[in-house]
Parts: C-alpha cells; sequence; structure tokens
C-alpha cells in the first residue's frame, strides 16, 4: 500500500502564476482533504471532496479550487499566486462512513517568487 | 528536508524520560481529537486519537487525555526515544468525516 502520494515535491512559481498540485488517495480511500501549511504553523483546511464535489471550504480565496476524479485523485489550483502562497500543501484523505483517522500525504513545497 | 515549527515552543527531554505534551482546544462543539507527529519535510503522522464520550485512551507507549471542562488534551509519550523527536500537532473536529482544525504544534527534543 503506497498510502497518499503527492506529486510534484517542490515547485517554485513566480508571482501571478497559476499551478496545480496533485494526490493520489491511500487504497480503499474516497475522501480528500487539502491543507496549507505555513512554516511555524499547523496545517489549515482549504477544502474536502467526495464523490466528485467540494462537500466542505476553509476560510480561502476563490483562487484556491479543486478537483476530484472518478479514480477518487484529486487536484488543487491555485490561480494569480501570491508570496503569501508559498507554503507546504498537504492532501490527507480517509473512507466516507468510516470511523478513522486520515490519513496525510508527504505535502508539495510551493515557493513563490 | 525543511525545518518545521521554527518558532514553535519546545519541549526538552532526556531519553528515557517520559514527555507530556499539552494543547488548548477552542470549539467546544469538537467531538473528535487527534495528535499527529511531523518530523522534518515529512507529512502530519496519525498518533493517537480520542472521542469526546472518553477521557483516556492508550496505546503503545502514548496515552491521550481529554478533559472537555477546560477544552484541554495532553499527549503523555512513555520512556521517550530519539525518535520521538518531532513537532507535534493536536487538532480537533466536530466529527471524523469533517475538518481538522489544529493547533499551533509544540517540538519535542529527545536529548541523550
Amino acid at each position: 500500500d503506497a498510502g497518499v502520494t503527492q506529486s510534484p515535491t517542490h515547485l517554485i512559481k513566480t508571482r501571478g502564476q497559476q499551478v496545480t498540485l496533485r494526490c493520489s488517495p491511500k487504497s480503499g480511500h474516497d475522501t480528500v482533504s487539502w491543507y496549507q501549511q505555513a512554516l511555524g504553523q499547523g496545517p489549515q483546511f482549504i477544502f474536502q471532496y467526495y464523490e466528485e464535489e467540494e462537500r466542505q471550504r476553509g476560510n480561502f480565496p476563490d483562487r484556491f479550487s479543486g478537483h476530484q476524479f472518478p479514480n477518487y485523485s484529486s487536484e488543487l489550483n491555485v490561480n494569480a499566486l501570491l508570496l503569501g502562497d508559498s507554503a507546504l500543501y498537504l492532501c490527507a484523505s480517509r473512507k466516507q462512513g468510516v470511523n478513522t483517522e486520515a490519513f496525510f500525504g508527504q505535502g508539495t513545497r510551493l515557493t513563490v517568487v | 528536508g525543511e525545518s518545521v515549527g521554527l518558532h514553535l515552543p519546545t519541549l526538552s527531554v532526556q531519553e528515557g524520560d517520559n514527555s507530556i505534551i499539552n494543547c488548548a482546544y477552542s470549539n467546544s462543539a469538537s467531538d473528535y481529537f487527534i495528535w499527529y507527529k511531523q518530523e522534518s519535510g515529512k507529512g502530519p503522522q496519525f498518533i493517537i486519537d480520542i472521542r469526546s464520550n472518553m477521557d483516556k485512551r492508550q496505546g503503545q507507549r502514548v496515552t491521550v487525555l481529554l478533559n472537555k471542562t477546560v477544552k484541554h488534551l495532553s499527549l503523555q509519550i512513555a520512556a521517550t526515544q530519539p525518535g520521538d523527536s518531532a513537532v507535534y500537532f493536536c487538532a480537533e473536529s466536530p466529527g471524523t468525516a469533517s475538518k481538522l482544525t489544529f493547533g499551533t504544534g509544540t517540538r519535542l527534543q529527545v536529548t541523550l
């Protein structure tokens, strides 16, 4: 079992650009959540996807959007990048309806210059 | 890898001693609480969880205590080992299916 996998591991973008981050959930999981973790802080919830729909959303602007595919994998898109978007982006997956914890991937380190 | 939590509160413990990491949570409606361990360059790793109908839960070398009256959560690590060195986060949620709200984290340093 590969667990939650994210790609790429590191990324450097310029202000104003757009970025797409990818996540493959742990085998058997159908719910994917995305978190942003700034240096020195705890992860902040961005949104959650289940059955290819956004189910919950945190306090993030519309520049942050996502998608879930029929195979449960997910993408996080960020438009019009700002310097403040530099962070570790984490994907977490779980199985809906089952009382188990969320498993996290290793994250994608995004640097905006 | 990068450092996680450059300016976090730090707890230094000698190898073999017990560690206690504390967390205050804010939402009285939270029903589910989790402790995660995060090593440098890695994502958070589940340690132990507890639901609001319990006040104590034990795992292998770890114990979580929940005090709902004062909205306080603690993680106890027995016989702390060098491999326990990491940043520890508590997280709360209104349910297992819902978003997690993380605390600020505590860096645990294990000295030999």
